[in-house]
């Protein structure tokens, strides 16, 4: 069964102490790994797309990877207004999506 | 007005009544998508179109009726909905192109529903 799993479910930073996201999956035939920002009461907005193992893209403090069986989005430094819900999805036959990761920056 | 539109961006209504969700998308893509996103939940699709045709439909209730008169409007008609239907509703976009499949979606702000 296609899956997508995204851990930590919560995480708290202080302002400045980098980590990582993940996001392991479970599909056959993977046509594009996305991470994409949620604030609240917002869509989901577009960060990455990443199409095979070893690609990776980066954007301001925010950096992410893929292998042929989790994405990490590695995030440096941050600040306060990173703070929000990061979501990953994977394209196989259809769209699926983890239930994300919701990051509070303290400042 | 740029990227994807979605009217109403909060909208009650009660079990008997019929409403509908409007979303624009103005990026030129060719698919555009229905979601629902409930707490704690990964989002769900519920219909795709692609060039104004539905290509997906996940097992969605018929109390849920999806049109697409064109490549740029897509509507999520409402009626006789369930309080466990309140959620917010995403409309997205992506281009897809044919042997390739679906690039990134890009997504409108969302419908707040509430079923009373």
């Amino acid at each position: 069964e296609d899956q997508v799993t995204q851990s930590p479910e919560a995480l708290r930073l202080q302002e400045g102490e980098s980590s990582s996201l993940n996001c392991s999956y479970t599909v056959s035939g993977l046509r594009g790994l996305f991470w994409y920002r949620q604030d609240p009461g917002k869509g989901p907005e577009f960060l990455f797309t990443l199409y095979s193992a070893g690609e990776e893209k980066e954007k301001e403090r925010l950096k992410a990877t893929l292998t042929k069986k989790e994405s990490f989005l590695h995030i440096t430094a941050p600040k306060p207004e990173d703070s929000a819900t990061y979501l990953c999805a994977v394209r196989s036959d259809q769209f699926y999506f983890g239930t994300g990761t919701s990051l509070t920056v303290i400042p | 007005e740029t990227g994807v539109t979605q009217t109403p961006r909060h909208l009650v209504m009660g079990m008997t009544n019929k409403k509908s969700l409007k979303c624009e998308q103005h990026l030129g893509h060719n698919a555009m998508y229905w979601y629902k996103q409930s707490a704690k939940k990964p989002l769900e699709l519920m219909f795709v179109y692609n060039f104004k045709e539905q290509t997906e439909n996940n097992s969605v209730p018929s109390r849920f009726s999806p049109e697409c008169p064109n490549s740029s409007h897509l509507f999520l008609h409402l009626h006789t909905l369930q309080p466990e239907d309140s959620a917010l509703y995403l409309c997205a976009s992506s281009q897809a192109n044919p042997g390739q499949g679906y690039n990134e979606q890009f997504f409108g702000p969302g419908t707040r529903l509430t079923v009373l």
